[in-house]
């Protein structure tokens, strides 16, 4: 079983709905979670970090569910420039290591 | 300001041949990494450093070397490079967390797209 896992999707969705993702994770001692946005042929960049309480930023939530393992990420109204591949990342404190999803892949369709 | 720089971006190598792929931060990050990026597979760790002078093997290690000489570079070489080895490549940084806590963001280079035929 991977250590991080999420559905490839693709995800194809019109211009303003709501569409969330989720990522499941195996090692319990996680503790930092985060949510990487990469648009094709480009570098990862950091869309969000993950807190315990559930995090917002502006059309973007976050959510973490220690008991099941699993981090969420819903977009709202999406945009056409929200069309890329969200990757999920976890980390184990004193591993120095981020372990990363194979992604999600989303298209907003106009 | 010039973060994290990967060179170059483009390279391909013959069975056997061996290179180095350049990656340098001008962030005094105490972290770096290096990363491989298949279809289908998502970033897998090849290798990493916590600082100057300590490395550490990540996933997949086979194949390649790193050295860390200087806070600012962390160059990852193919020994003898093979097919298998055709990926794209990103390296990244950051900052050590508050007490050890893997908790800061990572910012990658722009990525190196080695292929082997």
């Amino acid at each position: 079983r991977k250590e991080v896992e999420q559905d490839p999707g693709p995800f194809n969705v019109p211009e303003g709905a709501t569409v969330a993702f989720n990522c499941t994770y195996s090692n319990s001692a996680s503790q930092s979670f985060f949510w990487y946005r990469q648009d094709c042929r480009k570098e990862p960049k950091l869309l969000m970090s993950v807190y315990s309480s559930g995090n917002e930023d502006g059309r973007f939530t976050a959510q973490l569910n220690r008991a099941s393992q699993y981090i969420s990420l819903l977009i709202r109204d999406s945009k056409l420039s929200d069309s890329a591949t969200y990757l999920c990342v976890v980390a184990t404190s004193g591993t120095y290591k981020y372990i990363f999803g194979t992604g999600t892949r989303l298209k907003v369709l106009a | 300001n010039a973060g994290v720089t990967q060179t170059p971006k483009f390279q391909v190598l013959k069975t056997g041949q061996s290179m180095t792929l350049q990656c340098a931060q001008d962030m005094n990050h105490e972290y770096m990494s290096w990363y491989r990026q298949d279809p289908g597979m998502g970033l897998r760790l090849i290798h990493y450093s916590v600082g100057a002078g300590i490395t550490d093997q990540g996933e997949v290690p086979n194949g390649y070397n790193v050295s860390r000489s200087t806070t600012e570079d962390f160059p990852l070489r193919l020994l003898s490079a093979a097919p298998s080895q055709t990926s794209v490549y990103f390296c990244a940084s950051r900052v050590a967390g508050v007490w050890g806590a893997d908790n800061t963001e990572a910012f990658f280079g722009q990525g190196t797209r080695l292929t082997v035929v």
